[in-house]
């Protein structure tokens, strides 16, 4: 089970708008529409920011949103923040009641 | 509020037995609309899920480590247990619980991790 691929490293200024890739296979993001995106700040705990691909969960703001394109989905920041400034990470369910986490992207805000 | 919070030794030599409990407050760990995970990130590196159990004791593993895993349930506790065996430096990570949501695949709360080191 290999992880999902996403860069490295992405960076924008405030006011701009970012995208961050999450790439899988067809037994993982590209066959169920259950890809979740979490950020997390320096030694803090994950915070779920999108799930099934492009649903937000209550209280997490409408610049995030989510989608899909084959094997591949991805995370838009839209009007960058400071405090956007974080590692973010992609998660897909992969069949068999297993799950598959990306290897994370670090988004700087210049 | 939901809270998990883990605990267990931050300690563990090589070849022995990492053992960690999550303790869930503020809701019950028998409802049938989740699972209960266990999350690892080595220092300076991405997320691993290792598994996940129901209510029931049903339990889903990460295929990479299923050899090494168990998780297990304590509903009259409310707590979660994490059981990884052999381990090496390459085991050294925080290791969070979340609660795992049955119908979308996500992990909606989290624990605040603990710091498990495997040195001699």
């Amino acid at each position: 089970q290999s992880a999902l691929t996403q860069p490295a490293s992405v960076s924008g200024s405030p006011g701009q708008s970012i995208t961050i890739s999450c790439t899988g296979t067809s037994s993982n993001v590209g066959s169920y529409n259950l890809v979740s995106w979490y950020q997390q700040h320096p030694r803090k705990a994950p915070k779920l920011m999108i799930y099934e691909g492009s649903k937000r969960p209550s209280g997490v703001s409408n610049r995030f949103s989510g989608s899909k394109s084959g094997n591949t989905a991805s995370l838009t920041i839209s009007g960058l923040q400071a405090e956007d400034e974080a590692d973010y990470y992609c998660c897909s369910y992969a069949g068999s009641s297993t799950l598959v986490f990306g290897g994370g992207t670090k988004l700087t805000v210049l | 509020q939901l809270q998990l919070q883990e605990s267990g030794p931050g300690l563990v030599k090589p070849s022995e037995t990492l053992s960690l409990t999550c303790t869930v407050s503020g809701g019950s760990i028998s409802s049938t609309s989740y699972y209960w995970g266990w999350i690892r990130q080595p220092p300076g590196k991405g997320l691993e899920w290792i598994g996940s159990i129901y209510y029931s004791g049903s339990t889903y593993y990460n295929p990479s480590l299923k050899s090494r895993v168990a998780i297990s349930v304590d509903t009259s506790k409310n707590q979660i247990s994490l059981r990884l065996s052999s381990v090496t430096a390459a085991d050294t990570a925080v290791y969070y619980c979340a609660r795992h949501r049955v119908a979308t695949e996500n992990f909606d709360y989290w624990g605040q991790g603990t710091l498990v080191t495997v040195s001699s």
